[in-house]
């Protein structure tokens, strides 16, 4: 089946560009998360939805990225005003169900968006 | 959250064992230990997870400690698609947040 899927691959931006990234999580999966994963580092939190509210945006490093779920399905990290320090891989994961069910739940990565700000 | 410690980096050839060990002296009681792993160019994926039994699952086993303070993951049989970097994570089963927090991890290097 498929899993989830992130566009586009690879993003080249210019400095102080908006960027829109794009994830596809499993269809009718309950959470989604974004992580952020810098060269050479493991990946680091930054946001979780569950279903269409966003429940934990905790490890959004600055007021310029922003992300929504709107109907509950297809996510978007969107990051204004690009600067040298956000780039990174962007990863995007769900999982099947939401808080309240079991902790030990399998998160399932997409390849992730490989962003270049210049 | 308790943390884990790692290798940064191992060796082994095809086709033989590979134990991959992690430190995690501080785990509480309701600490489960997961593993993940990421191939290059790819975003992680699921290895296997536990609690206090050793557990095995087609990809590979996880033996853990008697006193909980350390696991290590098992390849019986290392090939070159193991390579990857394997993360060991801990996931509190009391923790209201779903986050996974990654370490370092190990970098499997498999030669042929």
């Amino acid at each position: 089946g498929a899993g989830v899927s992130q566009s586009p691959r690879y993003k080249v931006a210019k400095r102080g560009q908006d960027v829109a990234l794009r994830c596809d999580p499993i269809s009718g999966h309950v959470s989604l998360f974004w992580y952020q994963q810098a060269l050479g580092q493991g990946p680091e939190f930054l946001t979780y939805f569950q279903n269409e509210a966003q429940l934990d945006k905790s490890g959004l490093p600055s007021d310029r990225f922003f992300a929504e779920r709107p109907e509950g399905s297809v996510s978007t990290l969107k990051i204004q005003r690009t600067q040298q320090e956000d780039s990174a891989v962007y990863l995007c994961a769900s999982s099947l169900k939401g808080l309240g069910r079991t902790r030990q739940e399998t998160q399932y990565f997409g390849p992730g968006t490989r962003l270049l700000v210049l | 959250d308790a943390k884990t410690t790692q290798p940064n980096s191992m060796e082994s050839n095809e086709e033989e064992p590979v134990h991959l060990p992690c430190n995690h002296s501080t785990i509480s009681g309701t600490d489960y230990i997961h593993w993940y792993r990421q191939l290059p160019s790819q975003g992680p994926e699921y290895v296997i997870h536990g609690l206090t039994s050793n557990v095995n699952n087609r990809m590979a086993s996880l033996a853990i400690a008697e006193d909980r303070k350390s696991s290590t993951l098992i390849l019986h049989r290392a090939t070159l698609r193991d390579a990857a970097v394997y993360y060991c994570i801990l996931r509190d089963e009391l923790d209201s947040s779903y986050k996974l927090i990654f370490g370092s991890g190990t970098r499997l290097l498999v030669r042929p």
